[in-house]
């Protein structure tokens, strides 16, 4: 079946500008997670959902971070005001039901860059 | 809050020679999960360790838990090019299911 996918795959923007990014879950997978991955760093952190619900958004650096997941399947990250620090791979990934005892699967991610 | 690290960060070896990766955390963890990314791709998941001392196998892939649940390792014997990528070890913290380590990143010299 379709692995979890996004789009962009690319984005180049503004500093200042606001942007979106999109992910698509694998379905059927109730949790979903958004994380930010810079050069030579691990995926860090940002915010999870369960089912419609942010279930934990304490990675989420500052009120310019915003995401939804209105309907439980797909999720919108939401950038206000970019700044050329948010440059970075937003990666979403999905699970069967929320981790740590499941297995999260990737998508490919949106390479943001903040000119 | 609880962190992973990993050593070495990165690591260069002859094709067909092992490699060893570890992975520390401050507190002791339910369950860890590995990760590798190849260059320019996304993390797969490679396995999960859930008991204290847990040994798993995946042809020539030898993961590890701890006895404590504080540390594991990723070995892997006889390296070939198909080995190259990241390696990341993954675990819980407070209410956020994946924290990740830095990774360490392989290369394979034919």
């Amino acid at each position: 079946g379709a692995g979890v996918s996004q789009t962009p795959s690319n984005k180049v923007t503004e500093k200042g500008k606001y942007v979106e990014l999109r992910c698509d879950p694998i379905s059927g997978h109730t949790a979903l997670y958004w994380y930010r991955q810079s050069l030579g760093q691990g995926p860090e952190f940002l915010i999870y959902f369960q089912g419609t619900g942010a279930a934990d958004d304490s990675g989420l650096p500052n009120d310019r971070f915003f995401a939804v997941r209105p309907e439980g399947s797909v999720s919108t990250l939401k950038i206000q005001r970019t700044e050329r620090g948010d440059s970075a791979v937003y990666l979403c990934a999905s699970s069967l039901d929320v981790a740590p005892y499941n297995e999260q699967f990737f998508g490919p991610g949106t390479r943001l860059t903040v000119l | 809050g609880q962190q992973v690290m990993q050593i070495p960060q990165y690591q260069h070896v002859q094709e067909g020679e092992d490699f060893t990766t570890y992975c520390n955390s401050s507190t002791t963890l339910s369950n860890i999960q590995w990760y590798k990314q190849r260059p320019g791709g996304h993390p797969v998941f490679l396995i999960q360790l859930v008991k204290s001392g847990e040994v798993k196998k995946q042809k020539r892939l030898t993961f590890q838990f701890g006895e404590a649940k504080k540390n594991s390792s990723l070995h892997i014997t006889a390296t070939q090019t198909t080995d190259v990528g990241t390696y990341f070890c993954a675990g819980p913290s407070g209410n956020t299911p994946l924290v990740f380590g830095k990774g360490t990143r392989l290369s394979v010299i034919a």
